[in-house]
């Protein structure tokens, strides 16, 4: 079974600019996560959800943050503009539904640098 | 809210050596509790899991107990090796309507020196 994929796995960029990763969950998982992990500090949830839909976003910073689940298999996190505080590990980590396991199965992460 | 506190590292061990990584919560409710490891370079893993009062999680040596006494679940391991190099996280999750929401501790490093 092919575990969680992520792409890029790091990203250098300049504060103001704009970056996007890209996370594909196991098959068949229907609850997707996006957490943020400052060197440090364990992750933090930014946003979950359920098949295409939000299911919590409420640490999300939405003025400059956004994802996405458009057919509810594969998403899409964005920064824009990214600020040097958002300097972090992005990670992406799924379960097959919402409350048949406990288990999050988590994708290697993008390290994201902002100068 | 959910909280979970773990013990500061860098910890330094020899191999062979006896662990305890300590973990102590702070949640509403009955949540589960978990170890997650992250090997150098590599994501997450569940290392292991306990979901009530009592139960015992163990895996690949490593064991922790859920105390709802003193709210704990601290992590151990008789003989440590090289190979348990890495952060381990405690975590707690606490079941909504859409989902599972994990709360991680800061993480503790460990290494395993010969």
């Amino acid at each position: 079974e092919a575990g969680v994929a992520q792409s890029p796995r790091y990203k250098i960029i300049e504060k103001r600019q704009s970056v996007a990763f890209w996370c594909n969950p196991i098959s068949g998982h229907a609850t997707l996560y996006w957490y943020q992990q400052i060197l440090g500090q364990g992750p933090k949830l930014l946003i979950q959800f359920q098949n295409n839909g939000v299911v919590d976003d409420s640490q999300l910073p939405k003025d400059r943050f956004s994802a996405e689940r458009l057919k509810g298999v594969d998403s899409t996190l964005k920064i824009q503009p990214a600020k040097l505080e958002d300097s972090a590990v992005y990670l992406c980590a799924s379960t097959p539904t919402a409350t048949s396991s406990y288990e999050q199965y988590f994708g290697p992460g993008t390290r994201l640098t902002v100068t | 809210g959910n909280s979970v506190t773990q013990m500061e590292g860098p910890v330094t061990l020899s191999e062979e050596a006896f662990l305890t990584i300590n973990c102590t919560y702070t949640a509403t409710g009955y949540p589960s509790l978990f170890w997650y490891v992250q090997y150098p370079g590599e994501g997450l893993q569940l290392l292991l899991k306990a979901t009530k009062a009592d139960d015992k999680g163990s895996n690949k040596g490593f064991e922790a107990t859920y105390r709802k006494e003193t709210t704990s679940f601290h992590l151990e391991k008789g003989s440590v090796q090289v190979s348990d190099s890495a952060v381990y996280f405690c975590a707690l999750t606490r079941l909504t309507g859409g989902g599972n929401k994990l709360t991680f501790g800061t993480g503790t490093q460990l290494k395993v020196e010969l």
